[in-house]
């Protein structure tokens, strides 16, 4: 079993949709939560981070954790075309390695 | 983009051939990483550091090593390429709440 589980998609969704992004965990050390948005051919860049369950909010992305179920969320509102890219799930205990999931592919469809 | 450059950002070459990257920061930032990112399997780790001269292994460290004689770079080196070796590369520095600020990345093909 993979520490971090991630469905691969691809997830098309309309242009306006909320999306909602999803990832599991099997570590109850993982601390620290983090969303990264990666566009083709692009190195990942930082979306959201988070280290307590529960919700944080950044203009149209919330990410929610939820520590008993191993289960974070992002949210998208407002979909827009140029949110179209892949994104990663990512969590680390208090020592180094990031473990990451394998990342969804969204299209946003105008 | 925290400072991160990438050189050379594609490469081809041949399997047996030795391959440097590197990776060159300018925020004197202690902790750097490499890692390779293929389909299906997502980014994996292959060295880290935690300050000049101090490195250790990651998940995927076999047919690699780095070596880190200033704070601003750190070197991966495929001593001898195999095409299995194929893949995007990428480098990363880590922030003060131990988030993971990444490169452009490296497109190696070994052919």
């Amino acid at each position: 079993q993979k520490e971090v589980e991630q469905d691969p998609g691809p997830l098309s969704v309309p242009e306006g949709a909320i999306v909602s992004l999803n990832c599991t965990y099997s570590n109850s050390a993982f601390q620290y939560f983090m969303w990264y948005r990666q566009y083709s051919r692009k190195g990942p860049e930082l979306l959201m981070y988070t280290y307590s369950s529960g919700n944080k909010e950044d203009g149209r992305f919330t990410a929610q954790v939820d520590k008993s179920s191993k289960y974070i969320s992002l949210f998208i509102r407002d979909s827009q075309p140029s949110d179209s890219a892949t994104y990663l799930c990512a969590m680390i205990t208090g020592a180094n390695n990031l473990f990451f999931g394998t990342g969804t592919r969204l299209t946003i469809i105008p | 983009d925290a400072g991160i450059t990438q050189s050379p950002r594609h490469k081809v070459t041949e399997t047996g051939t030795p391959v440097t990257l590197r990776c060159h920061q300018t925020e004197n930032h202690r902790y750097m990483y490499w890692y390779r990112q293929d389909p299906g399997h997502g980014l994996r780790l292959i060295h880290y550091s935690y300050g000049v001269k101090d490195t250790d292994k990651g998940e995927v460290s076999d047919g690699y090593s780095v070596s880190r004689s200033k704070t601003e770079d750190f070197l991966l080196t495929l001593e001898s390429a195999t095409s299995s070796q194929t893949s995007v590369y990428f480098c990363a520095i880590r922030g003060i709440s131990n988030e993971q600020f990444f490169g452009p990345g490296t497109r190696l093909t070994v052919l």
